[in-house]
């Protein structure tokens, strides 16, 4: 059971080109969420998908795109990147137990834009 | 939506001391506090949670606190380690969930 897994973990792009953060779960959850990490503003949720077949927008979603590829699997796009999408990026999965929730977390993918 | 404040930003104790560490949300509605420990070059870890119809929950060295009506939750550890030196994140929930800035916690040997 590994749990969230997330590919690359570290990633150089320039300025305008494109690429994509893939994230999976094993752990058979419904929902799988996208965050960015930045210094002094803790974890901003980008976009969700509550389940397969549906996503949202979170916070921030200006210049991102997700496609919840099947129950597992929920990646995360950049079609032109830029220097402000320099962060850290989390993906996650969640259970929901009774009324209330319970959410893991994957072990990021550091990404650099120039 | 949801507001989380977190106080304070950065920590520092001498091992074997006590830590704690304050969050505020603005939302009444929300149900769901956990706390997360994300140790360097790490994904955040789920340490402890309480639901808003308890007050108090305790794990070990670990506790948490919830008081509704103030809209206010606390993550209490003590005999702190040097193994607890993280940074520690409080989150309130109604369908998604909202964090704090974070907490920088150094126990200090």
């Amino acid at each position: 059971n590994a749990g969230v897994t997330q590919t690359p973990k570290f990633q150089v792009l320039k300025t305008g080109q494109s690429m994509t953060l893939q994230c999976a779960q094993d752990m058979n959850h419904n929902s799988m969420y996208w965050y960015r990490q930045d210094p002094g503003m803790g974890l901003r949720l980008i976009y969700y998908s509550a389940s397969e077949g549906t996503t949202d927008k979170g916070e921030v979603p200006n210049g991102y795109n997700v496609s919840r590829l099947n129950k597992r699997e929920f990646s995360l796009r950049l079609e032109s990147a830029a220097p402000s999408q320099t962060s850290v990026y989390f993906c996650a999965s969640r259970v929901r137990t009774g009324t209330t929730y319970e959410q893991y977390f994957g072990p990021g993918t550091r990404l650099t834009v120039t | 939506g949801e507001n989380v404040e977190q106080h304070p930003s950065t920590l520092s104790v001498q091992e074997g001391d006590s830590a704690v560490i304050k969050c505020t949300y603005s939302d009444s509605a929300s149900n769901y506090f956990p706390w997360y420990k994300q140790e360097l070059g790490k994904g955040p870890q789920l340490i402890i949670d309480i639901r808003s119809n308890v007050g108090e929950k305790k794990d070990q060295r670990i506790a948490v606190t919830l008081n509704k009506t103030a809209k206010h939750f606390s993550l209490h550890i003590t005999e702190t380690q040097p193994e607890d030196s993280a940074v520690y994140f409080c989150a309130a929930t109604i369908n998604d969930m909202r964090f704090g800035a974070g907490t920088r916690l150094t126990v200090k040997p």
